[in-house]
């Protein structure tokens, strides 16, 4: 069975300061990476994927996440973090013969000013 | 650009109520999902639809059916409601049931469904 963990649930991280959420993954063949981010009372917007290529990948916001196949992680990162960034944020898998996200509980990313 | 519509944002129910949920995929997405999420909880895959036929079914009660239509609009119908349902429900549509292709998904703000 695919899964992803995210071990942190919340990440506290100053304003200006560079910013990680940790995600790992289990899958069997390749795997479909994806990390969306949800604000209050709002929908999960997508942020970035990795699906095969650069190990690097840039997405929305300024945000990146990095795939490592030999430690099964795709952390996202954020060079500065900006108060407005303060949301829930989720990795989740794509189940490769039908297409549904599977994803992790979140981790809530709280940006101090 | 246009993006997922659900209708309605907010429904109140009373236990046993019938209560429909309506999402209305981008242009030419032919991909539809619903999931289900609980208060402090992540999304739960409930049922998803290509070309107006069901593609994969997860963790949907029976009490709960849904269907696409041929403008690929869904409905998600809910039976005999009960407390445990209140829950924040999203729809999703990507363009085509591809693996391969590695579309992603698109989610609506949601409905709030609250059982009383």
């Amino acid at each position: 069975a695919q899964s992803v963990a995210q071990p942190e649930d919340q990440v506290n991280v100053a304003e200006g300061n560079p910013l990680t959420v940790k995600c790992t993954y289990s899958v069997s063949g390749n795997p479909y990476l994806f990390w969306y981010v949800q604000y209050p009372n709002r929908g999960l917007q997508f942020l970035l994927k990795y699906i095969t290529g650069d190990n690097l990948v840039k997405g929305s916001y300024g945000f990146e996440a990095e795939f490592n196949k030999s430690q099964t992680s795709f952390h996202l990162k954020k060079p500065s973090a900006l108060v407005s960034d303060s949301a829930l944020y989720f990795c989740a898998v794509r189940d490769w013969s039908t297409d549904k996200l599977i994803f992790g509980t979140g981790t809530r990313l709280q940006v101090f000013p | 650009a246009a993006g997922v519509i659900q209708s309605p944002r907010h429904l109140i129910k009373e236990k046993r109520e019938t209560a429909t949920l309506k999402c209305y995929p981008i242009p030419r997405h032919d991909t539809v999902y619903w999931y289900q999420q609980g208060p402090g909880q992540d999304p739960q895959f409930l049922i998803s639809f290509y070309e107006k036929m069901q593609s994969d079914k997860g963790s949907i009660p029976d009490r709960f059916s849904a269907q696409q239509f041929s403008d690929y609009h869904s409905e998600l119908n809910m039976s005999s409601l009960e407390l445990g349902d209140s829950a924040l429900y999203f729809c999703a549509s990507s363009l085509g049931l591809n693996p391969g292709q590695g579309y992603e998904q698109y989610f609506g703000p949601g409905t709030r469904l609250t059982v009383t």
